[in-house]
């Protein structure tokens, strides 16, 4: 019954690998998003799609581009990795992004580490 | 855009004492803001949110105020608990609604 679930957990590559995470959420929102958490724990919105449609994308490098095949799932693809892509990724998903105080649910997380 | 910013960033109590945790926002059309909780190696999880037409709200040892006019909410505990140590993030909406923006954290160790 996991509402937000997120694969992998861990992720160990090289430089300049093409990698995705995947995401999904089976609560029936709306909208979805990813969020980057660096080293210093600081929370960072990527992007968030609502039903499928690209609603924001931060100012993230082009490297990283979101996918979501339909309104339950939004997954992260990221070309040529670089060793400050580090993180732990963490998606999230909400009723509906037009009522701006729905609550955020966040996956589990994925702990990317670049070598 | 909106910019969230969140004192202290480390907060050491006695278990049994309060804690108090403070944040500012600066866009005014911010109207949700939600607080998380985040233990070691795991997800943020919601512990508490307001929304802009409340001053207060209080869920057994946890309440949060908010001042629209100072723009700034504050997260309160009392009765302190060693499993209330965790990294606490606030949040403020966007202006468009759209995503939230979180303050840097604040890890809160509770000693027995």
């Amino acid at each position: 019954d996991t509402a937000v679930s997120q694969t992998p957990k861990y992720l160990v590559t090289q430089m300049g690998n093409d990698k995705s995470i995947k995401c999904e959420q089976n609560l029936g929102h709306d909208t979805m998003y990813w969020y980057k958490q660096d080293s210093k724990k600081f929370l960072k919105i990527m992007f968030s799609y609502n039903n499928k449609e690209l609603i924001i994308n931060e100012t993230v490098p082009n490297r990283f581009s979101p996918k979501s095949p339909d309104k339950a799932h939004l997954n992260l693809h990221i070309n040529s990795l670089e060793l400050g892509d580090s993180a732990v990724y963490f998606c999230a998903s909400s009723q509906d992004r037009k009522r701006s105080t729905d609550t955020q649910y966040f996956g589990p997380g994925t702990r990317l580490t670049v070598l | 855009g909106e910019n969230v910013e969140q004192h202290p960033s480390t907060l050491s109590v006695q278990e049994g004492d309060s804690a108090v945790i403070k944040c500012t926002y600066s866009d005014s059309a911010s109207n949700y803001f939600p607080w998380y909780k985040q233990e070691l190696g795991k997800r943020p999880q919601l512990i508490i949110d307001i929304r802009s037409n409340v001053g207060e709200k209080k869920d057994q040892r946890i309440a949060v105020t908010l001042n629209k006019t100072a723009k700034h909410f504050s997260l309160h505990i009392t009765e302190t608990q060693p499993e209330d140590s965790a990294v606490y993030f606030c949040a403020a909406s966007n202006q468009a609604g759209t995503a939230l923006i979180f303050g840097k954290g604040t890890t809160l160790s509770v000693s027995s």
